[in-house]
C-alpha cells in the first residue's frame, strides 16, 4: 500500500524563523516520485518540487530546501527565514513508476507565519 | 494563458439535485484529474483521464461520473447530490504521467449539499 503521512497538522512560527515540515511515505515500489505542493489562502495548489527515488541529493531553491532520506522514508521541507507570504497549507504527495497516473496526497500541514 | 479554470466557483445544491462541474485547460495537456478536498483528509482522487475520450476511476469515484469529450475539457457530474459530497473540488491537468510532469491545479469549486 502507498501512504503519505504528514504528522504536523499545524505549525505557527514568527517571521524569520526557520521551519521544517515533515513528510513520511510508505511504498513497496523501488521507483517512485515525491512531490511538494503549496496551497495558499487563495486555494489553488502550486507545484514546488518533484524528486525521484534514485536521487537522494538535497535540493535548495532560494529559501526552500528539501531533505530526501530513503533510509527513513522521509522527504522533509525546510523554509529558511520564513515570511508571512509562506503562510499556506503544504502537501506532500507520492506516485510510483507502476502507476504514475495517480498522486497520493498527505493530509497537509498548515503553516502560519506571524509578523 | 488562463491555465486551468473551473466553473462554477461556488454552488449550493439540495439533496437529490444534479449538477455538472466544468474544468477547462488551455495547455494542451493529455491528463486531467478531479479531486475532492475535505478537512483533515488532504486531496483524494475521484476520476481521471489520460486522454480525450478516456476516463478512469480514482480513489473515491462513487456518486460521480465524468466525461472527456474534448481534450481541453473534463466534466464532473453528480447525478443525485448527497450531503457527503459537500467538499471543495479541484481539477488538475498534466502534460503526461507524473513521473515526468507536474500537475497544474484550478482554483477549486466549493460545493455545499444541504
Amino acid at each position: 500500500a502507498q501512504k503519505v503521512t504528514q504528522a504536523q497538522t499545524e505549525i505557527s512560527v514568527v517571521e524569520k524563523e526557520d521551519v521544517t515540515l515533515d513528510c513520511v511515505y510508505e511504498t513497496r515500489d523501488t521507483t517512485y516520485y515525491l512531490f511538494w505542493y503549496k496551497q495558499p489562502p487563495s486555494g489553488e495548489l502550486v507545484f514546488l518540487i518533484r524528486r525521484n527515488s534514485f536521487d537522494e541529493q538535497n535540493e535548495i531553491s532560494g529559501r526552500y530546501s528539501w531533505n530526501f532520506q530513503k533510509s527513513t522514508s522521509s522527504f522533509n521541507f525546510t523554509i529558511t527565514a520564513s515570511q508571512v507570504v509562506d503562510s499556506a497549507v503544504y502537501f506532500c504527495a507520492l506516485t510510483t513508476a507502476y502507476n504514475t497516473d495517480k498522486l497520493i496526497f498527505g493530509t497537509g500541514t498548515r503553516l502560519q507565519v506571524f509578523p | 494563458n488562463a491555465g486551468v479554470t473551473q466553473t462554477p466557483k461556488f454552488r449550493v445544491l439540495k439533496t437529490g439535485q444534479s449538477m455538472t462541474l466544468l474544468c477547462a485547460q488551455d495547455m494542451n495537456h493529455e491528463y486531467m484529474y478531479w479531486y475532492r478536498q475535505d478537512p483533515g483528509m488532504g486531496l483524494r482522487l475521484i476520476h481521471y483521464s489520460v486522454g480525450e475520450g478516456t476516463t478512469a476511476k480514482g480513489e473515491v469515484p462513487d456518486g460521480y461520473n465524468v466525461s472527456r469529450l474534448k481534450k481541453q475539457n473534463f466534466l464532473l457530474g453528480l447525478e443525485s447530490a448527497a450531503p457527503s459530497q459537500t467538499s471543495v473540488y479541484f481539477c488538475a491537468s498534466s502534460r503526461g504521467g507524473l513521473s515526468s510532469y507536474e500537475q497544474y491545479f484550478g482554483p477549486g469549486t466549493r460545493l455545499t449539499v444541504t
